[in-house]
């Protein structure tokens, strides 16, 4: 069966220090990757999908990037985080036709 | 652009019957789907509807009028646990190859004994 793997649970970090979130799936190949972003009380903003190794679409140009080194891992960064960047952030995959996500537990993160 | 209008927040007692109402605008329509949030939680997959009509699992259905633009979520038999946020999601338009969904900003359900 397939899982997705999201670490760390909670984070909390000083505003300007670097951020590095980790996502891994198993037991499929080639799956859609995305990251998305929930602030308190309100809805999921999409920030990064990728479709296959290397390919990263953004969809925020703010300071945080992505990468996906290996097929079933997605990587969000951050080189100095801002206050704006707290909030809960999820990792998701689908199958070939993304209308049933599987997210990760997610990572609560608060830059003070 | 992609835009979707849900109700902030939703009441109804237990063993009763609430819809989850959701319009959506879109330049290009591929599907409706459904997730379920428990406070603190992961939003989990519920249901999806590409086609006009009811679709149901179990106590939950979804509808879908794609002339309409306009969706929703059924839960019968309300129990406590039902208590979450919903949220309706669209897929963007498939010809520019974005393979994402948009999620509107949700809707709070609080069932009451």
């Amino acid at each position: 069966s397939q899982t997705i793997h999201q670490w760390p649970a909670t984070l909390v970090q000083p505003v300007g220090s670097p951020l590095s979130l980790e996502c891994t799936v198993e037991g499929t190949s080639n799956p859609n990757l995305y990251w998305y972003r929930q602030a308190a009380g309100r809805g999921l903003q999409l920030l990064f999908y990728s479709v296959g190794i290397g390919q990263i679409s953004s969809e925020v140009p703010q300071n945080l990037s992505a990468s996906r080194p290996q097929d079933r891992q997605f990587i969000l960064s951050s080189k100095k985080l801002l206050l704006s960047d707290s909030g809960f952030y999820l990792c998701a995959w689908s199958v070939t036709e993304p209308y049933g996500y599987t997210f990760g537990s997610g990572t609560r993160l608060t830059v003070v | 652009g992609q835009s979707l209008e849900q109700p902030s927040e939703v009441t109804a007692v237990e063993g009763a019957i609430v819809q989850i109402n959701c319009t959506y605008q879109t330049s290009g329509f591929y599907g409706l789907s459904w997730y379920q949030q428990h406070d603190g939680g992961a939003p989990t997959f519920l249901s999806y509807n590409a086609l006009d009509g009811l679709e149901e699992t179990g106590r939950f259905s979804s509808f879908l009028s794609r002339s309409d633009s306009y969706g929703y979520l059924l839960l019968q038999e309300l129990q406590m646990k039902d208590s979450a946020s919903y949220f309706c999601a669209v897929r963007d338009q498939i010809y520019t190859g974005r393979r994402a969904l948009t999620f509107g900003s949700g809707t709070r359900l609080q069932v009451q004994p």
